[in-house]
């Protein structure tokens, strides 16, 4: 069955500090990959998303992801955290297949970071 | 501004009643879905529809059911069928059903079941 795996529920950081949140997924066939961050108490927002091309991906509030297919991972980083960086992060993936049901997009558990002063 | 809204913010229901949450968005997309999120178990899809008056069930669609009579609007009715409603319910949607799109999230409904 496809998934995806997130290793860490939650990883502490001092602020200022470089932080590595880590995804991998099930298959190795041809896959989207997205980032997103919510809030307490919000919805989800894109941070970046990988379809093709470069495997480095820059998104938004600093964080980049690079795509590893030998490895089938899609880990997201950030050289510097700042306090505002707190909350809950989602990987997620959506395998190749064009316009059909089996295009949902299946979601990580979830890791949430704090940032401590 | 365009984007998506959900109403209302917290619902409580009590036992056996159904309830129904609202999503709305004017971004004229054609797809929307409906998420379930409960603490350290990541987002499950509960129905999504990818053009007016279709919906497909999603991996937890028992004790749900939806409706697309418009474009913009999704509704979720949560029944007295669902045995464990209290969670976090997410609506999102994406320009279509496309695999590359970008799915955009409303800001949530908080259900608790008294």
């Amino acid at each position: 069955a496809q998934s995806v795996t997130q290793l860490d529920s939650q990883v502490p950081v001092f602020e200022e500090a470089p932080v590595e949140l880590r995804c991998n997924y099930s298959s190795s066939v041809s896959v989207y990959l997205f980032w997103y961050v919510q809030y307490p108490n919000q919805g989800l927002q894109l941070l970046l998303k990988y379809l093709s091309g470069s495997t480095l991906v820059k998104g938004i509030n600093g964080f980049e992801a690079e795509f590893n297919k030998s490895q089938t991972s899609f880990h997201l980083r950030k050289p510097s955290v700042h306090i505002s960086d707190t909350a809950e992060y989602f990987c997620a993936v959506r395998y190749h297949a064009g316009y059909s049901s089996a295009s949902k997009i299946i979601f990580g558990s979830g890791t949430r970071l704090s940032i401590r002063p | 501004d365009g984007g998506i809204t959900q109403s209302p913010k917290y619902l409580f229901r009590k036992e056996g009643q159904n309830v129904t949450l609202s999503c709305e968005q004017n971004l004229n997309h054609d797809a929307m879905y409906w998420y379930r999120q409960d603490p350290g178990q990541g987002l499950r899809l509960i129905y999504y529809s990818q053009i007016v008056n279709d919906f497909q069930k999603g991996d937890i669609a028992e004790g749900y059911s939806v409706s697309r009579e418009k474009k913009e609007s999704f509704p979720l009715t949560v029944t007295s069928a669902q045995k464990n409603p209290t969670a976090f319910y997410l609506c999102a949607s994406s320009i279509s059903g496309l695999t590359t799109d970008t799915q955009y999230f409303g800001p949530g409904t908080r259900l608790t079941v008294l």
